[in-house]
């Protein structure tokens, strides 16, 4: 079991443009989490995702940013225009289950926006 | 709302010492109490969780809920326990963990 992968591990935008963050869970996981990390801060809470469900937004941005768990093929985390602010680690973790099971995090997307 | 704080960025210490992690918690309900850490160039993981009440890699963690506190302590570290350590709190209905700063552990030899 690779455990959870991202992809790309670094990503560069300039201003303005796009970034899409994928997520693959572990192997029979069904449920996801993406969470920030801006520079010398700790990990914020950003959505929780089950396949074809968000469960709990409530931590993302109310413009510009979103996310799908499609019923096939991986999490995607969508930031359009970025701005400078958006630099940051992404980090997705994802859980065989809600509530008490263990999430597993992957290594994150390091996202520098130009 | 729940608030995780670690007061200390940065922590040194010499191998063979004692070190203690702080982490101190707000929140109005029961939670659980995690501590995830991160070595150099690898991904987070969890360490150990309050629940569980075991001990880690030599580390334990006792939850106080009349001082809202659930410090990481270990009686003599090692060099290989110098890594990035984040306390997490999670409230007992939800899913979404809440993360202090993190506190960088940095064992002398």
């Amino acid at each position: 079991n690779a455990g959870v992968m991202q992809n790309p591990r670094h990503l560069v935008r300039r201003r303005g443009q796009e970034a899409r963050l994928r997520c693959s869970p572990m192997k029979g996981h069904s449920h996801v989490y993406w969470y920030r990390q801006l520079p010398e801060e700790g990990l914020k809470f950003m959505v929780y995702l089950q396949k074809e469900n968000i469960i709990d937004e409530s931590g993302m941005p109310k413009e510009r940013f979103s996310a799908e768990f499609p019923k096939e093929g991986p999490s995607i985390l969508r930031i359009q225009q970025v701005v400078r602010g958006d630099s940051a680690a992404y980090f997705c973790a994802s859980s065989r289950a809600g509530g008490d099971n263990e999430q597993f995090f992957g290594p994150g997307t390091r996202l520098t926006v130009l | 709302a729940q608030r995780v704080t670690q007061p200390e960025k940065l922590l040194s210490v010499f191998k063979g010492a004692p070190v203690e992690l702080k982490c101190n918690y707000s929140y109005s309900g029961s939670p659980e109490l995690f501590w995830y850490v991160q070595y150099s160039r690898q991904r987070l993981q969890l360490l150990l969780r309050h629940i569980s009440r075991e001990s880690i890699k030599g580390f334990t963690a006792d939850l106080n809920k009349g001082e809202t506190s659930f410090h990481l302590k270990k009686p003599f570290a090692q060099e290989e326990d110098s890594a990035m350590y984040y306390c997490a709190l999670r409230p007992t209905s939800g899913s979404r963990l809440t993360f202090g700063e993190g506190t960088q552990l940095t064992v002398n030899p």
